[in-house]
């Protein structure tokens, strides 16, 4: 049974261009939340989808967005990338019913600002 | 911001128990107590959580205290593998929220 997977694991992009990260819940997961982790710091919300909505926002601008597909998988858009977006992208997945039950991560996708 | 406060490092000898702490004055009477943990490089592993009785699973054990303001991460009987930061979070149980919101957690450094 895989876990989350996402992609692209690296990437490097240059000040004002746009980025799409993707991401593959657990199987049997239909909800998607993503995560930004700057370097030495701990991850931080950016926003939630389930039934290809965003349910939830953290205090992020709008250059982030994202979107949810009937399969459950999602992407996280950033356009006109600045230097402090470089960082550790995580996609989490989990039943939303099961409403304490624990975020599964995936490895991550490490985006690199120049 | 994190409801939470952490010790920002601790060491432990292989083989022996590690102990993480965690503070958690303000938490509410239906948040949970949840522990994760990441490894060098890696993704965010659920560990555990409770609500106020204590937990046991097979990575570790989780003790809270009668008053809810505080709890222990155990890990029995560590190895180098268990090496990580560990982050305790706490969150609440209603409308399916995904927001868990992380300090900047505990730095175990298990030594051979």
């Amino acid at each position: 049974d895989a876990g989350v997977t996402q992609s692209p694991t690296h990437l490097i992009k240059t000040r004002g261009q746009q980025v799409t990260l993707r991401c593959s819940p657990k199987s049997g997961h239909d909800t998607v939340s993503w995560y930004q982790q700057a370097l030495g710091q701990g991850p931080q919300f950016i926003f939630q989808y389930y039934e290809e909505e965003e349910r939830q926002r953290g205090n992020f601008p709008d250059r982030f967005s994202g979107h949810q597909f009937p399969n459950y998988s999602s992407e996280l858009n950033v356009n006109a990338l600045l230097l402090g977006d470089s960082a550790l992208y995580l996609c989490a997945s989990r039943y939303r019913l099961r409403g304490t039950g624990e975020l599964f991560f995936g490895e991550g996708s490490r985006l690199t600002v120049l | 911001d994190a409801k939470t406060t952490q010790p920002p490092s601790m060491d432990c000898a292989e083989g022996r128990a590690a102990n993480l702490p965690c503070n958690h004055s303000t938490i509410s009477g239906n948040e949970y107590v949840y522990w994760y943990r990441q490894i060098h490089s890696q993704g965010p592993q659920y560990i555990i959580h409770g609500l106020k009785n204590n937990e046991t699973n097979e990575m570790a054990s989780l003790i809270i205290t009668e008053d809810r303001k505080s709890s222990t991460l155990i890990l029995p009987h560590a190895t180098l593998r268990d090496t990580a930061v560990y982050y305790c979070i706490v969150r609440g149980s209603q409308g399916g929220s995904e927001k868990l919101v992380f300090g900047k957690g505990t730095k175990l450094t298990v030594n051979p």
